[in-house]
């Protein structure tokens, strides 16, 4: 399977700051994928970014709050916006190949 | 839509039980199917996957098999070690639209 390089992997913020978190996948792939787990919970979706257009968004998320980026078909970005403790969460980019979903490293972010 | 309903943990077991995790869906069309593990303090990885009914998916001991005609994907192991306690995820992946639905998560701890 595919390898995603995703950093920082870990962070503690100051509330109503900016963080931005990178993917990097070892080949080109369509999608890519956001997650946020939050403290004891599963995973839940974000948004889907494909390369050349914006992303879309989940119901609960909006674009202001965690825009997203996708230059090309190896890269994107997420960044969590005007930060508060809620914000605080492992946050995972993900992408498929052959029917298997592939995960980065994950970011445990931490709002203080 | 696509959901993913397993048993609500912790699941504690002692070392050389049997494990079972159940695990049922609701997805459109004829779906993937995956368990993953996630690790104290680490990212998510693949455990097994069954891309079609009957198939078995099988690693490091672990078995889950594909039952179509009681949408299940229960996870078992003959004989759990201290190392497996982690945090155990079905999910699936159905249709063109690749994001990956999750259950809520099942945490297993394996006492000596």
């Amino acid at each position: 399977s595919a390898v995603i390089s995703q950093k920082p992997s870990r962070d503690i913020c100051q509330r109503g700051t900016s963080l931005t978190i990178q993917c990097q996948v070892d080949s080109q792939v369509t999608m890519m994928f956001w997650y946020r787990q939050q403290p004891g919970q599963s995973l839940t979706l974000i948004a889907t970014a494909n390369q050349g257009s914006e992303a879309t968004y989940e119901s609960g998320f909006v674009i202001d709050k965690f825009p997203i980026s996708r230059p090309n078909l190896t890269f994107s970005t997420l960044t969590v916006s005007n930060m508060s403790p809620e914000d605080s969460s492992i946050y995972l980019c993900s992408s498929d190949r052959n029917t298997e979903a592939f995960f980065g490293q994950g970011t445990r972010l931490t709002v203080v | 839509g696509n959901s993913v309903t397993q048993m609500e943990g912790p699941v504690t077991l002692s070392e050389e039980a049997f494990l079972t995790i159940n695990c049922t869906y609701t997805a459109t069309g004829y779906p993937s199917l995956f368990w993953y593990v996630q690790y104290p303090g680490e990212g998510l990885q693949l455990l097994l996957k069954a891309t079609k009914a009957d198939d078995k998916g099988s690693n490091k001991g672990f078995e889950a098999t594909y039952r179509k005609e009681t949408t299940s994907f229960h996870l078992e192991k003959g004989s759990v070690q201290v190392s497996d306690s982690a945090v155990y995820f079905c999910a699936l992946i159905s249709g063109g639209y690749q994001k990956v639905t999750f259950g809520t998560g099942t945490k297993l701890q394996v006492i000596p």
